[in-house]
Formats: C-alpha cells, structure tokens, sequence
C-alpha cells in the first residue's frame, strides 16, 4: 500500500523559516507534490519534484530524496497569511492508471 | 477564467435519498477526480478518471459512483447516502503531460451532510 506521514501541526514566527517534512511509502513513484490550503478553502498548488534535489520558488522551496522516501518544503520570511494546511501528495502510476494519495496534512500557524 | 466548479456547494440530505454532485472544468484537462477531506485524515481519493468513459477507483470508492461520458464533466453520484459520507468533497482535474503541469487544479468544495 501506500503511506505518507507528515508533521500534525506546526508553530513558527513571523520573519522567520520553517521547514516541514514528508516522508513517503509507494510504488510507482511519479512524482511529489505540495499543496497550501487555507482553512474552508480548495488546495493550490505550490511545488512539484520528480527528481532528487531542490527547487526552488521564490520564498518556498521543495526538496526530494526519492532513495529515503522523503520530502521537505521549506517556507522562508515567513508572513502571516503563510498560515494554513500543508498537504504532500505522492503520485503513482502503474499500467491502469495514476492515482494521487495525499499525506494528513500539516497546520502551520505563524506567530508575530 | 481556468477554472473547476462543482455544484451544490453546500447540500444537507438523508440517509438514502440518492444525490449527484457535479463537476464541470473548461480547461480541456484529460484527468479527473474526486476526494473527500475529513478532519485528521487529510484528502481521500475517492475515484479518478484518465479520460472519456476511462474510470478507476481510488482509495476510498465504497458507496460512490462516477461517470465521464464528456471530458469537460465528472459528476460524482451517491446512490444511497449514509452518515459516514458526510464530509467535505473535492472536484481536481489536470493534464496527463507527465510533469509539473500535471498539477491537479481543485474546485471550491462541497460540504455534505447526511442526516
């Protein structure tokens, strides 16, 4: 099966980095998503990785390890609208198909 | 404007009246999806569609039905409701290009309670 774990909450101040981590179990491995989502609200989008090593967009960056089965998005000058739900989401692909399994989410509140 | 819409938005019903809740994407994505989101349990795919009349279940599918006779379309039908099916749902279609422009866009939600 497949398993994703993150962080259930996590705590940070304004101005400051957070780094929340991901770690993963599947097969078929095609590719790691993070998502932001505020409270009542649809996920958006906010980093793809499919190859070892970081990308990265402007105040977030994403790392991948696929050999450990870990993920980390970093959030740096961390503002107060940062605050929200965090999803990973694993994407697998087999001969019937691809499906997307998401980890429980990480609630980030930012602090002033 | 690119975007995913479902309909309703909000719907209370009771245990065993059949219900559909469509999803409707004008950006010509080949695939489609549906979850659900429970509280401590994050998004459950429920079923997902690679293309027209092409479904697969996904995690969680038990009670759910779903449909993809048009690309634009993918409603998700609850033949008999239950209480355990009350949650929030997720629409999310993408492309199938293999990189990061698979990234599935999701529509505004639907909140479902079953009595």
């Amino acid at each position: 099966g497949q398993n994703i774990d993150q962080p259930t909450e996590m705590t940070a101040t304004e101005g400051a980095i957070v780094q929340i981590n991901c770690t993963y179990q599947t097969s078929g491995f095609n590719g790691l998503f993070w998502y932001q989502q505020h409270a009542g609200e649809a996920p958006t989008f906010l980093s793809y990785n499919v190859l070892d090593g970081l990308e990265e967009k402007g105040r977030f960056s994403s790392f991948l390890s696929r050999s450990k089965g870990y993920s980390y998005l970093l959030l740096k000058e961390l503002q107060m609208k940062d605050s929200a739900s965090y999803l990973c989401a694993v994407r697998s692909r087999d001969n019937y198909g691809q499906n997307f399994v998401f980890g429980p989410g990480t609630r980030l509140s930012v602090l002033p | 404007e690119a975007q995913v819409t479902q309909n309703p938005r909000y719907l209370i019903t009771v245990t065993g009246k059949k219900l559909t809740v469509t999803c409707s994407q004008n950006m010509n994505h080949e695939y489609m999806s549906w979850y659900r989101q429970d509280p401590g349990l994050g998004l459950r795919q429920i079923y997902y569609s690679m293309n027209v009349e092409v479904t697969d279940k996904g995690d969680v599918p038990e009670g759910y039905k779903v449909s993809r006779k048009e690309k634009r379309n993918f409603p998700l039908i609850l033949e008999s409701p239950s209480p355990n099916q009350t949650s929030l749902y997720f629409c999310a279609s993408s492309l199938l290009g293999g990189g990061d422009t698979d990234t599935q866009y999701f529509g505004p939600g639907t909140r479902l309670t079953v009595l």
